[in-house]
């Protein structure tokens, strides 16, 4: 079955602090993984995927296939990443996306 | 350009009566999916077409659940007899045809069932 976990539903750190957002799946292939990103009142975005390896605003993340996980990363927080993160996965030959229930991320000043 | 379109944005039902919601995909996407968002959940895969097909139906969770994309651009997701539990945003998407390629969402509709 595909699963994605992310074990954190709040998750507050102080401005210029490092951020990890976990995020753990379960999948027997080979999926494709994301993170999606909401602002408030914004729709739902990708923020990056790990087939692009990109860095986009800062954040960065790596699939590691040992441990099932792809854990978002920035070195240093800005109050505008506070929002809601969702990570995520498609499997091999599909694109529907399986979602976690998301991390809350609250960037205090 | 415009993004993903959803309308209604807010929709109240009472219990029993029959919804539909619209989504209105970036034009010339062909894969269009809809999810169903309970509060303080992530989003939920229902349903998927490309084109006007429906390719993958697995997550509807009854068969008062219903979608169609007839013209291979807007779609509608009916439900009947509505009951609380289907009290959720459901979120509609669209990508360019292909596996990888990137998911717009729409602003989704929150619907209310009382």
């Amino acid at each position: 079955a595909q699963r994605v976990t992310q074990p954190e539903k709040l998750l507050s750190v102080f401005k210029g602090a490092p951020v990890e957002l976990k995020c753990n799946y379960s999948y027997s292939g080979s999926p494709e993984l994301f993170w999606y990103v909401q602002y408030s009142r914004q729709r739902l975005q990708l923020l990056l995927r790990h087939i692009s390896r990109e860095s986009i605003k800062g954040f960065t993340a790596d699939l590691n296939k040992g441990e099932t996980s792809f854990h978002l990363k920035k070195p240093f927080a800005q109050e505008e990443d506070s929002a809601m993160y969702y990570c995520a996965l498609s499997g091999s030959g599909s694109e529907k996306l399986v979602f976690g229930k998301g991390t809350k991320l609250t960037v205090n000043p | 350009g415009a993004g993903v379109s959803q309308s209604p944005r807010y929709k109240v039902a009472k219990r029993g009566q029959d919804v539909a919601l619209r989504c209105d995909p970036i034009s010339g996407h062909v894969s269009l999916f809809w999810y169903q968002q309970a509060l303080g959940q992530g989003p939920e895969f229902l349903t998927y077409f490309q084109n006007e097909a429906q390719l993958d139906k697995s997550g509807l969770p009854s068969d008062r659940f219903f979608a169609e994309r007839p013209e291979g651009s807007v779609s509608t997701l009916k439900i009947q007899r509505t009951q609380q539990e289907d009290s959720a945003v459901y979120l509609c998407a669209s990508s360019r045809r292909g596996l990888g390629w990137e998911q717009y969402f729409g602003p989704g509709t929150r619907l209310t069932v009382t």
